[in-house]
């Protein structure tokens, strides 16, 4: 069965830090992959998607994720975060075989120390 | 509208009452998707409209969930005789293409008290 796992559930790094939130899928063909983004109150919005071609993809607000289908994994890295970026982050893969459904991971928290 | 909108964006109802939710997606957006939202928890996925194709309500949790949308415009979620567990965010999405990206509303918190 199709599958997606944030392994971290809360992450705390450093204002000007690296960032790396991964996440890993289960998916029987090429999958179109998604990293959005949960502020407090808020609804998703999307940073970035993969759908084919160049394995490492870029979007907004300086995030960038790179598809490795060997280790079916699809991670999320910001080089320096800013206090802005704390929020929630959910991978999502779909749509799902046969259906239009797209699932999604159970989310990482993000929390940035000033 | 620049955005999909969701009214009301809080509801707060006793146990057992009827609630009704609506959802106003992007102007052209083919496909509506419904997901359910837990404090501290991921996206639970409802029910997916496409134009005018039978919905996938695969996702429904209960009888008392419904969910109609009239072409491809405003959808509204039901939900019936509410109970405690029914407390969550609820959030509607729309796409353009059945494979592409969704776009989120800001979503209606629903308490049950």
């Amino acid at each position: 069965a199709q599958s997606v796992t944030q392994p971290d559930i809360h992450i705390t790094v450093s204002e000007g830090a690296s960032l790396e939130l991964r996440c890993n899928y289960s998916y029987g063909a090429t999958p179109y992959l998604f990293w959005y983004v949960q502020s407090p109150g808020q609804g998703l919005q999307l940073l970035l998607k993969y759908f084919s071609g160049d394995t490492l993809v870029q979007g907004i607000k300086g995030f960038e994720a790179e598809f490795k289908r060997s280790q079916s994994s699809f991670n999320l890295r910001k080089p320096s975060v800013h206090w802005s970026d704390a929020a929630e982050y959910f991978c999502a893969v779909g749509p799902t075989s046969g259906t239009y459904k797209y699932i999604f991971g159970t989310g990482t928290r993000l929390k940035v120390l000033a | 509208g620049a955005g999909v909108s969701q009214s009301p964006s809080n509801k707060v109802t006793e146990k057992g009452k009827d609630v009704e939710l609506r959802c106003d997606p992007i102007s052209g957006h083919t496909a509506l998707y419904w997901y359910r939202q837990r404090l501290g928890q991921g996206l639970e996925f409802l029910i997916y409209f496409q134009g005018n194709s039978a919905p996938d309500k695969s996702g429904l949790p209960s009888d008392r969930f419904s969910a109609e949308r009239t072409g491809e415009s405003v959808s509204t979620l039901t939900i019936q005789r509410t109970q405690q567990e029914d407390s969550a965010v609820y959030l509607c999405a729309s796409s353009s293409l059945a494979a592409g990206e969704q776009y989120f509303g800001p979503g209606t918190r629903l308490t049950v008290t």
